[in-house]
């Protein structure tokens, strides 16, 4: 089955870093754009960065440039975020996320996301 | 390229028709998804492309428009609907715009 699975979260002081993981399976990673989307407690989704499938091509949202750093390493078909600097508005669950091949234009695999807390 | 929603909730019963609206500020051609997220779930895809259905989705959900304007139907909404719904642009490729969201209630 074609899965993706994130780890890392935690809690966090402000401040802080973190890195988080995405771990994907059952589909050739290497070969997918992918994303990292985060969702705040009780808002909606807001996207965050982007990693074109060679890491050729990197873009971030501007509430995150300059803190967050996106990575991939297609050899472990693995997917990270470093956070640095973190701040309270930060506190989401976050979720990495397909570009699908035949789906343009939409997310067609999503992680089920693990949360990040950033608190004193 | 801001989007928004319309309406931010709505009430239904199941066997109901809901039409959900997204707008964006600027035309974005048929570069629009919507998402289906439900508690403490990551979001589904539905639709692409405007008016595509992801494979696996029911056909009683529906995409529909181009430029600033596009619509999610629903027909004949089952328990299983009920959820948040998001459009999505994608016209800015990759920097993705998400909608506010909009969140059906039984």
């Amino acid at each position: 089955d074609v899965d993706l699975v994130e780890s890392g979260g935690g809690l966090v002081h402000p401040g802080g870093s973190l890195r988080l993981s995405c771990a994907a399976s059952g589909f050739s990673f290497s070969t997918y754009s992918m994303n990292w989307v985060r969702q705040a407690p009780g808002k909606g989704l807001e996207w965050i960065s982007y990693i074109s499938d060679s890491s050729a091509t990197i873009y971030y949202a501007e509430s995150v440039k300059g803190r967050f750093t996106v990575s991939r390493d297609n050899a472990k078909n693995s997917l990270f975020l470093q956070m640095k600097s973190l701040r309270d508005e930060d506190t989401a669950v976050y979720y990495c996320a397909r570009n699908g091949s035949e789906t343009p234009g939409g997310m067609d695999v999503w992680g089920h996301g693990t949360t990040v807390t950033v608190s004193s | 390229i801001q989007m928004t929603q319309s309406p931010s909730s709505v009430s239904a019963s199941v066997g109901d028709r809901v039409t959900i609206t997204c707008r964006a500020s600027q035309g974005v051609g048929s570069w629009l998804a919507w998402y289906q997220q439900k508690p403490g779930k990551a979001p589904k895809l539905l639709i692409y492309g405007a008016s595509s259905l992801q494979s696996g989705v029911p056909s009683r959900f529906s995409g529909n428009g181009s430029g600033t304007d596009f619509t999610l139907t629903i027909n004949n909404l089952q328990p299983d609907d009920f959820a948040t719904y998001y459009c999505q642009q994608s016209n800015s490729f990759p920097r993705i715009v998400f909608g506010p969201g909009t969140k059906v209630n039984i």
